[in-house]
């Protein structure tokens, strides 16, 4: 197993459409998060899972975001009706939970660009 | 709420200098604090974890430390080198599982 990996590593999509990203995590882990990165900016939290369970959404994810981990392997990330500023680098990452230790592993990224 | 602050923005040195970043973090009740690396147009690559109970931690030339009390973290890199050019981001896990970064520090080491 190599990593996290992501698909597409790039979309560029016309506004109000919709758009569906991939990211499988690194085998066994049991945790898997989304994060937005703008340009110039750190990651921001979106949301994550345990398992196949989504324990939490940051505010920042608007009713036209949604993300599913059916089994608990991979997960996608849905933006409805997209927006311009909705372009941003979308940053899966995940971890295997072990009392203390929890370090995230990163995927290269999926660029969304909204025209 | 957290907030992570990384100093300086950008840095750029001569092959060979010590250097060190900054990272600041206004919640001292982290879980741990986790530096990245980042390349252009990539991901991000996990260089150190510190747990809140541990001072620092070491990775070949790197060096990590954690100073939970005055909420700050420094990253230490010896001898740089060209290809450590990349922006380093620093991460601190307020013990909800998420990461709150800060911008990054923009490192050129140039040769």
């Amino acid at each position: 197993d190599t990593g996290v990996s992501q698909n597409p590593r790039h979309k560029i999509t016309k506004r109000g459409q919709n758009v569906t990203f991939r990211c499988d995590p690194i085998s066994e882990h049991n945790r898997l998060y989304w994060y937005r990165q703008t340009l110039g900016q750190g990651p921001e939290f979106l949301t994550y899972f345990q398992n196949e369970a989504q324990l939490e959404k940051s505010r920042l994810l608007s009713d036209r975001f949604s993300a599913e981990r059916p089994k608990g392997s991979f997960s996608t990330l849905e933006i409805q009706r997209t927006e311009q500023g909705d372009s941003a680098m979308y940053l899966c990452a995940s971890s295997l939970l072990r009392a203390t230790q929890e370090t995230q592993y990163f995927g290269p990224g999926t660029r969304l660009l909204v025209l | 709420k957290q907030e992570v602050t990384q100093i300086p923005a950008a840095l750029s040195v001569p092959e060979g200098e010590n250097l060190v970043l900054n990272c600041s973090f206004t919640d001292s009740a982290i879980y741990n604090l986790q530096w990245f690396r980042q390349d252009p147009g990539k991901g991000l690559t996990s260089l150190l974890l510190i747990q809140s109970s541990q001072r620092e931690q070491t990775s070949g030339r790197l060096n990590a430390s954690l100073d939970k009390s005055s909420g700050r973290s420094t990253l230490y890199i010896a001898a740089s080198q060209p290809g450590d050019s990349a922006t380093y981001l620093c991460a601190a896990n307020s013990g909800y599982s998420t990461l709150t970064f800060g911008k990054g520090t923009m490192l050129l080491v140039s040769p």
